[in-house]
C-alpha cells in the first residue's frame, strides 16, 4: 500500500511569507497527485491535482506544486500567503488507474495577519 | 450547483448504539467513496460503492461496519455496536466515472463521537 508523508504538523506564518509544504509518497510506479485544503468548518476542496504532463501544476488561490518524480515528491508553494489561507492541507496520492486515495496526515497552517 | 452532502455534521452516540451516515453525491456521480480519518492521521479508505454494488470494501472492518448505495437515495455508512476507537470523522467522496481517471470531490465529513 501507498504512504504518503507530509513533513510539517503545524506551520505558522506571517501574511506575505512564503509558504511550502512537503509531501513524499512511497510508491514507484505511475502516480496521481493531489494537494486538497479544508478551511475551517468546511469540506476538502482540491487545490490542484497532476496525473500526468507539466511536472509544475498550478492550481487555484495562487497555489502551485512541483512533481519531482526521482525524489517521489509533491510539494506545494505559495509564494505570498493571506490570513484566509490559514487552513489544513491533506497530500493525497493514488496510482495511476486506481481509485484509492492514499493521503498524508495533513499539515495545518495558520497565518497571523 | 450542490456539492457532495453529508449528515448529519456532528454526531454523538453512547458505546453499544448504532450510529448511520449519509452522504449525498454531486449531482450526476455514481461513485462513492467512503474513508475515515483517526485524531493525527490521514483519511484511510475504507469502501467504493456504486449503485446497488458494492466495489470494494477492503478498508472495511470486519465486524460492525457496513455500507450500501441503494438505487434511490443516499450512501448510508452504518456502525453498529459503536465503540471509543470508532470517534472519528468519516469523509465520503464521489465521482462521475472510476476514480483512476478522475477527481474525486468530498464532502464536509460527520464527526461522529462515541461517549
Amino acid at each position: 500500500a501507498q504512504s504518503v508523508s507530509q513533513h510539517n504538523h503545524h506551520v505558522i506564518l506571517s501574511e506575505a511569507a512564503s509558504l511550502e509544504l512537503g509531501c513524499n509518497y512511497s510508491y514507484g510506479g505511475t502516480v496521481n497527485l493531489f494537494w486538497y485544503v479544508q478551511y475551517p468548518g468546511q469540506h476538502l476542496q482540491l487545490l490542484l491535482k497532476y496525473f500526468s504532463g507539466d511536472p509544475l501544476v498550478k492550481g487555484i488561490k495562487g497555489f502551485e506544486a512541483e512533481f519531482i518524480k526521482s525524489k517521489f515528491s509533491f510539494n506545494l508553494r505559495k509564494p505570498s500567503v493571506q490570513w484566509s489561507d490559514t487552513a489544513e492541507y491533506f497530500c493525497a496520492v493514488n496510482e495511476a488507474n486506481d481509485y484509492k486515495l492514499s493521503f498524508g496526515a495533513g499539515t495545518t497552517v495558520t497565518v497571523r495577519a | 450547483n450542490a456539492g457532495v452532502m453529508q449528515n448529519p455534521r456532528h454526531l454523538v452516540r453512547r458505546r453499544g448504539q448504532e450510529a448511520r451516515l449519509r452522504c449525498s453525491p454531486m449531482k450526476g456521480h455514481s461513485h462513492v467513496y467512503w474513508y475515515r480519518q483517526l485524531p493525527e492521521e490521514g483519511l484511510k479508505f475504507m469502501v467504493y460503492l456504486q449503485k446497488e454494488n458494492i466495489i470494494d470494501e477492503s478498508g472495511m472492518p470486519k465486524e460492525r461496519f457496513s455500507a450500501e448505495f441503494p438505487k434511490e437515495g443516499p450512501s448510508i455508512l452504518r456502525i453498529q455496536q459503536v465503540v471509543r476507537g470508532d470517534s472519528a470523522a468519516y469523509f465520503c467522496a464521489s465521482s462521475p466515472g472510476l476514480a483512476g481517471a478522475y477527481e474525486q470531490y468530498f464532502g464536509p465529513g460527520t464527526r461522529l463521537t462515541v461517549t
